[in-house]
């Protein structure tokens, strides 16, 4: 049964306009919400996390909004750039139960000029 | 700082072998963590290792195991390899800090096919 579902398989948004990915979780007892970003033949990069004491975390272009009512995370990117085009996956972990990351299944951005 | 090193990139091995995959933490990083991508399940956790030993673990049947050296690098070994096996193989690294926000950084991956 998958705890974290991101079910947007694609998305594709013009350069210099907002991205949005978003990610669902089952399990209110995950504390720990991260997004990376993963190229083709690469492991996934670290992009930025939010931790369930906040709502929003903010870096650079990215930010995250963490709604734990509706257990619903989101990232933005904005303006959206070409180099931006990648594998966005959503992880969450629970620090009481071990650090291991439940991952979705990712959603492929595709950025156009 | 170097990030998280993983040998060999790519392997081929035939059913019922079996194989042994490397990864070299950040400098500093003492817990690493194995992970299994595939087409259909994803990205999927198979175990973690702090201070050589598993403090955490994934469904995953005992063919998977791995290992944690007194450096914090670690190795996973699968045995008996089945097609199934076939995946990208990914080791990822953290401070292991004790805190609810321990992030981990990837490695580059060890693409393994089972032929």
């Amino acid at each position: 049964d998958q705890q974290v579902k991101q079910n947007s398989p694609s998305l594709s948004v013009q350069e210099g306009r907002i991205s949005i990915l978003n990610c669902d979780y089952t399990n209110s007892m995950f504390d720990y919400f991260l997004w990376y970003k993963k190229y083709p033949a690469e492991g996934p990069t670290f992009l930025i996390s939010i931790s369930s004491i906040k709502d929003k975390n903010e870096d650079g272009r990215f930010t995250v909004f963490l709604n734990k009512s509706a257990k619903h995370l989101s990232l933005h990117i904005v303006p959206s750039q070409p180099g931006d085009s990648a594998v966005y996956f959503c992880a969450v972990s629970n620090s009481n139960s071990g650090y291991a990351l439940n991952f979705g299944k990712g959603t492929s951005l595709l950025v156009t000029p | 700082k170097a990030g998280v090193t993983q040998t060999p990139r790519y392997l081929i091995k035939t059913r019922g072998q079996q194989v042994t995959l490397s990864c070299s933490p950040i400098s500093g990083h003492r817990s690493v963590s194995w992970y299994q991508q595939t087409p259909g399940q994803g990205l999927q956790f198979l175990f973690e290792y702090f201070s050589e030993t598993q403090r955490n673990k994934g469904n995953f049947p005992g063919r998977f195991s791995g290992r944690q050296f007194s450096n914090s690098r670690s190795e996973m070994n699968v045995s008996t390899l089945e097609l199934g096996d076939s995946a990208l193989y990914l080791c990822a690294s953290s401070l292991a800090a004790h805190t609810s926000t321990d992030t981990q950084y990837f490695g580059p991956g060890t693409r393994l096919t089972v032929l």
